[in-house]
């Protein structure tokens, strides 16, 4: 067990729809990194958010937002969903926003798009 | 641009033989070098990386991996395959001065055959 906590852990949801994913980091861990995991395009880094502050970007469309609130949990929501959003999605943790840090996964949400 | 390869999607060796997986990468200047394995229905664990100083780096469960400047490569070992090593194994590359963002490979599928 990594200590990462997500929920949910699968997600059916119809297009145009709107979720929230959420994942709570490792005790003690500030930095909290989404990745999103398709058979077509493999494992992409999303975002990355380190004591409540936007560190960095990745490939993450405009559809799709994320915060991470005072108690350090964050929330990845994805908006108006295609079928192509449906993917593995992994938060991530790790103490320092380094990114010569390992990083502990979460089991991810699986997000299915019908 | 940074990159990395996992030149082979699929790795079979026979259980006590050597086994070695893959990745060579792409960035400008020096890189930031992981190997994280993913087993089903889990997340992605750490298992190794190199930062600095000496090439040939050890980590979990008895594997190792050996930065060679010259090839660009970061080949993941391990002298004696275990069944339970069967898993998806992932290279992740990031420059020490490049954009925030760590670039996975595509992934290689170890199954180790008793």
């Amino acid at each position: 067990d990594s200590g990462v906590t997500q929920t949910p852990k699968h997600l059916i949801t119809a297009t145009g729809q709107r979720v929230t994913l959420r994942c709570s980091p490792r005790s003690g861990d500030l930095s909290v990194y989404w990745y999103q995991q398709s058979l077509d395009q493999g494992l992409q880094f999303l975002i990355q958010y380190y004591n409540g502050e936007e560190r960095a970007k990745g490939n993450i469309l405009e559809r799709f937002s994320a915060q991470q609130f005072p108690d350090l949990h964050s929330e990845l929501n994805l908006s108006s969903l295609e079928l192509g959003d449906s993917a593995l999605y992994f938060c991530a943790s790790s103490v320092s926003p380094k990114w010569n840090t390992e990083a502990f996964f979460g089991q991810g949400t699986r997000l299915t798009v019908v | 641009a940074q990159s990395v390869a996992q030149p082979e999607d699929q790795v079979n060796v026979a259980e006590g033989n050597p086994l070695t997986v893959k990745c060579t990468y792409s960035v400008s200047g020096n890189p930031y070098l992981f190997w994280y394995v993913q087993y089903p229905n889990r997340g992605l664990q750490f298992l190794l990386k190199y930062i600095t100083g000496d090439n040939l780096v050890k980590g979990s469960y008895g594997f190792e991996a050996e930065f060679n400047k010259s090839q660009t490569s970061f080949h993941l070992k391990k002298p004696s395959a275990l069944v339970s090593d069967s898993a998806l194994y992932f290279c992740a590359v990031r420059a020490v001065t490049g954009a925030n963002n760590l670039f996975f490979g595509t992934g290689t599928r170890l199954t180790v055959i008793p």
